[in-house]
């Protein structure tokens, strides 16, 4: 049938558990990656990155890992508020080519 | 600083007028970045430029979509002539060195 439109991932989970969010990219070159959330009415918001040399990076709240023998990056989000919900962005990018490719997002939507 | 600047915020035009969107990358930043958004095909990279020069341009959609950076801190990009199908929220990002890049708050375009 005719597409309407991408339908995004969605996510919903209850405040104060962990989210965890997933991301299948394409390029096995690509040697960094960076999630980006994107709040209504607002662009997209730098959240963490991680280069290919590593397989694990920790922030304020959040954890990005890497596997790339699967070419797959998760988000993990903890303890979850009102304020994660958003729309998040995977981007995987190649130094040399200047430039990120993002993928779809997925919607995360905390219940309070 | 102020972060990216986008000039307008909303727009509605009418089908066969030219349209123009404006932006200022953040100051001290090499690379820009235009992107449209819509419900339909998600974030798309239109053109970007380093150092002022544009690098990549296979994004850019037809003819009638035009980018210039006259200089290293204010891009434009032209709509002539618009067509319904080019309503979407467009956005500029700037970044250092191809990594995290800032996006400003978008400019809704509506072709009527």
């Amino acid at each position: 049938g005719e597409s309407v439109g991408l339908h995004l991932p969605t996510l919903s989970v209850q405040e104060g558990d962990n989210s965890i969010i997933n991301c299948a990219y394409s390029n096995s070159a690509s040697d960094y990656f960076i999630w980006y959330k994107q709040e209504s009415g607002k662009g997209p918001q730098f959240i963490i990155d991680i280069r290919s040399n590593m397989d694990k990076r920790q922030g304020q709240r959040v954890t990005v890992l890497l596997n790339k023998t699967v070419k797959h990056l998760s988000l993990q989000i903890a303890a979850t508020q009102p304020g994660d919900s958003a729309v998040y962005f995977c981007a995987e990018g190649l130094t040399n080519a200047g430039k990120s490719t993002f993928g779809d997002g997925t919607t995360l939507t905390v219940k309070p | 600083d102020a972060g990216v600047i986008q000039s307008p915020r909303h727009e509605v035009t009418e089908m066969g007028q030219e349209v123009t969107l404006r932006c200022k990358p953040i100051s001290g930043h090499n690379s820009l970045f235009w992107y449209r958004q819509t419900m339909m095909r998600g974030l798309e990279l239109l053109i970007y430029f380093n150092n002022n020069v544009p690098i990549d341009d296979s994004g850019m959609p037809e003819d009638r979509f035009s980018a210039k950076m006259p200089n290293a801190s204010f891009s434009t990009l032209k709509i002539q002539p618009s067509e319904p199908r080019d309503s979407a929220v467009y956005f500029c990002a700037s970044s250092l060195a191809f990594y995290e890049q800032f996006f400003g708050p978008g400019t809704r375009l509506t072709v009527l």
